[in-house]
């Protein structure tokens, strides 16, 4: 399988915890993007890389939340001190540059506090 | 700023009827327009895409005409089946930013 692959697919946490998430994009893909999904509502973005550098992120990144993208490849996306409100589908989507306009996503990580 | 509105659901139909699902925008410029296709416990899968304007996108016998005049580009196929029941999403993505903007997405049933 060649997709975008996300982990773990699910995690329960209690509030106050910390949680990371990985996202392995499709191998030649060099952009690489976080959006966060709650129940009924489309994703909203989160952060965008290309390459290592993280190059936009969105309000909804406080500061409890961290992306990193060391080496190019994969991604992390942390969250420091859960709270109930960050219960929601954590998606991750890449493209290539050179294909315009079509991102490709992950079948996403459930985050559920309690 | 950017922004896509859908037709709400859920939409309830029976095999082999006749689908459309509205979306309209709002954007500066000339954006790229898409529908994703949501099924349950799973990620986002491109359906189809509109790179400019009167472009029609099609795949699996959907459609969807990008129309700058009215600001829509409308999903639709002839005859829909019990295995296209999914959440549907409108989004686009202008030509400056990197990011997509997403609708909030139609729940589609389609009934045997």
């Amino acid at each position: 399988d060649t997709g975008v692959s996300q982990n773990p697919r699910h995690k329960i946490t209690k509030r106050g915890q910390n949680v990371t998430f990985r996202c392995d994009p499709i191998s030649e893909h060099n952009r690489l993007y976080w959006y966060r999904q709650t129940l009924g509502q489309g994703p909203e973005f989160l952060t965008y890389f290309q390459n290592e550098a993280q190059l936009e992120k969105s309000r909804l990144l406080s500061d409890r939340f961290s992306a990193e993208r060391p080496k190019g490849s994969f991604s992390t996306l942390e969250i420091q001190r859960t709270e109930q409100g960050d219960s929601a589908m954590y998606l991750c989507a890449s493209s290539f540059s050179g294909e315009k306009n079509t991102i490709y996503f992950g079948e996403g990580s459930w985050l559920t506090v309690v | 700023g950017n922004s896509v509105t859908q037709m709400e659901g859920p939409v309830t139909l029976s095999e082999e009827a006749f689908l459309t699902i509205n979306c309209t925008y709002t954007a500066t410029g000339y954006p790229s327009l898409f529908w994703y296709v949501q099924y349950p416990g799973e990620g986002l899968q491109l359906l189809l895409k509109a790179t400019k304007a009167d472009d029609k996108g099609s795949n699996k016998g959907f459609e969807a005409t990008y129309r700058k005049e009215t600001t829509s580009f409308h999903l639709e196929k002839g005859s829909v089946q019990v295995s296209d029941s999914a959440v549907y999403f409108c989004a686009l993505r202008d030509n400056y930013g990197q990011n997509f903007v997403f609708g909030p997405g139609t729940r589609l049933s389609v009934l045997p």
